[in-house]
């Protein structure tokens, strides 16, 4: 699987949008982009997915670039309850499990 | 269940002793992950199953870790000879299974072992 690069840390102020960045310029064509979060001492928790158009559910925004090389989680309106370590993940059809790297500590402050 | 659930929550054990980690996945899903994430580290891949076979194991670190599962349904993860460097969460997750890359895995809450 591809690898991804993600900022180790990010802040983000309560009610803001929240835009959390993924680089993973060696993504293959059947690589889907996953975003996971893990709120301290729980397990982590699926928010989002996409192959290359960019998906809308009731937690996020998943956009991707045309060229797929990089994508943007987008949280509308961050809460504190968002204060979570973000993960960005690329995993091909074929693939058996999920590869988490360092993730973004994101921070929303009051 | 609703969600995949790990049992116990904690497990405090003396150094030396064998361990048994279980996990009951979502019904109906046939893959599952097990995963460990040391005390501020990322989470680390142990072992997938498919079914009751695990065709990737590749991510054991040592002899004294196997896992089964029996029935396409419950895991246990064992730790033979615990050492201290074992103390971690135990992470396991279960998903659909094969077939599409499109599926989310679902994690449960992990169990939280400490080797004293």
């Amino acid at each position: 699987d591809a690898k991804t690069t993600q900022p180790p840390s990010m802040d983000c102020a309560e009610g803001r949008a929240a835009n959390l960045p993924c680089n993973h310029s060696t993504i293959s064509g059947n690589e889907y982009v996953y975003w996971y979060r893990q709120i301290h001492s729980q397990g982590p928790q699926y928010i989002i997915h996409g192959l290359k158009n960019n998906e809308t559910n009731e937690m996020a925004s998943l956009i991707i670039t045309e060229d797929r090389k990089s994508s943007t989680l987008i949280l509308p309106h961050a809460t504190l309850r968002d204060t979570a370590v973000y993960y960005c993940i690329v995993r091909a059809g074929s693939a058996r499990q999920l590869t988490f790297g360092s993730g973004t500590q994101l921070t929303v402050l009051p | 269940g609703a969600g995949v659930s790990q049992s116990p929550s904690n497990k405090v054990t003396e150094k030396g002793k064998d361990v048994e980690l279980r996990c009951d996945p979502i019904s109906g899903h046939t893959a599952l992950y097990w995963y460990r994430q040391s005390l501020g580290q990322g989470l680390e891949f142990l072992i997938y199953f498919q079914g009751n076979s695990a065709p990737d194991k590749s991510g054991l670190p040592s002899d004294r870790f196997s896992a089964e599962r029996t029935g396409g349904s419950v895991s246990t993860l064992t730790i033979q000879r615990t050492q201290q460097e074992d103390s971690a969460v135990y992470l396991c997750a279960s998903s659909p299974g094969l077939g599409t890359g499109n599926t989310e895995a679902f994690f449960g809450q992990g169990t939280r072992l400490t080797v004293v």
